[in-house]
């Protein structure tokens, strides 16, 4: 039973498009991150929910917008797709969201933009 | 600005032997040093962590080292194994409220049977 899963694994579409991105975890946490990792191997924070809400929002551009129905579900839209958003994105879960605590990672969606 | 620096992308190792892997810093305020180790097509998993206030974490055969005056930190693993082989990121954090991770850019480590 997958701990923290996201869906699709891989995402291949045109530019323009608009696509989601759908991450749950199983762990009982309360905070739960977005997170990029580009051509460079970049691992690089996007979003933090904590409990339904937001708590880190780190300069992503409004094209992004992610939404948590639920303490277990964040999910991550991008609009208006650009050649630049090919990467892979990481859905993680900690339990509080505080300083020091691990994260649990998804197995990551490889999005590629045409 | 990269406040977490992995400066090398990769590492050979015979199996058996140590396997060192280091990590410098930029940011004094980091309190929190995690690293994660992640297989090719899966998410980082978590490895070991060490707190500011120790300079050393052990967990079998692995071991976190922190120097702070040097903003350096290290991961030994010994001895290594090839089931080892994986991309290994280093991660920090600083004190106080939510945590922001910063990573590493990963370095690959081979583990040569």
């Amino acid at each position: 039973d997958t701990a923290v899963s996201q869906t699709p694994k891989y995402l291949v579409t045109q530019m323009g498009n608009d696509k989601s991105i759908k991450c749950e975890q199983n762990l009982g946490h309360d905070t739960m991150y977005w997170y990029k990792q580009d051509s460079k191997k970049f691992l690089k924070i996007m979003f933090s929910y904590n409990n339904k809400e937001l708590i880190i929002n780190e300069t992503v551009p409004n094209r992004f917008s992610p939404k948590s129905p639920d303490k277990a579900h964040l999910n991550l839209h991008i609009n208006s797709l650009e050649l630049g958003d090919s990467a892979v994105y990481f859905c993680a879960s900690s339990q509080t969201g505080m300083a020091g605590e691990k994260l649990f990672f998804g197995s990551g969606t490889q999005l590629s933009v045409l | 600005d990269q406040q977490v620096k992995q400066n090398s992308p990769s590492l050979s190792v015979q199996e058996g032997r140590i396997s060192i892997l280091n990590c410098d810093y930029t940011n004094s305020m980091f309190d929190y040093f995690l690293w994660y180790k992640k297989y090719p097509a899966e998410g980082p998993t978590f490895l070991i962590s060490i707190s500011s206030i120790k300079d050393k974490n052990e967990d079998g055969r692995f071991t976190v080292f922190l120097n702070k005056s040097a903003k350096h930190l290290s991961l030994h693993i010994v001895p290594s194994q090839p089931g080892d082989s994986a991309v290994y990121f280093c991660a920090a954090s600083a004190p106080g409220g939510y945590q922001k991770v910063t990573f590493g850019t990963g370095t690959k480590l081979q583990v040569i049977p």
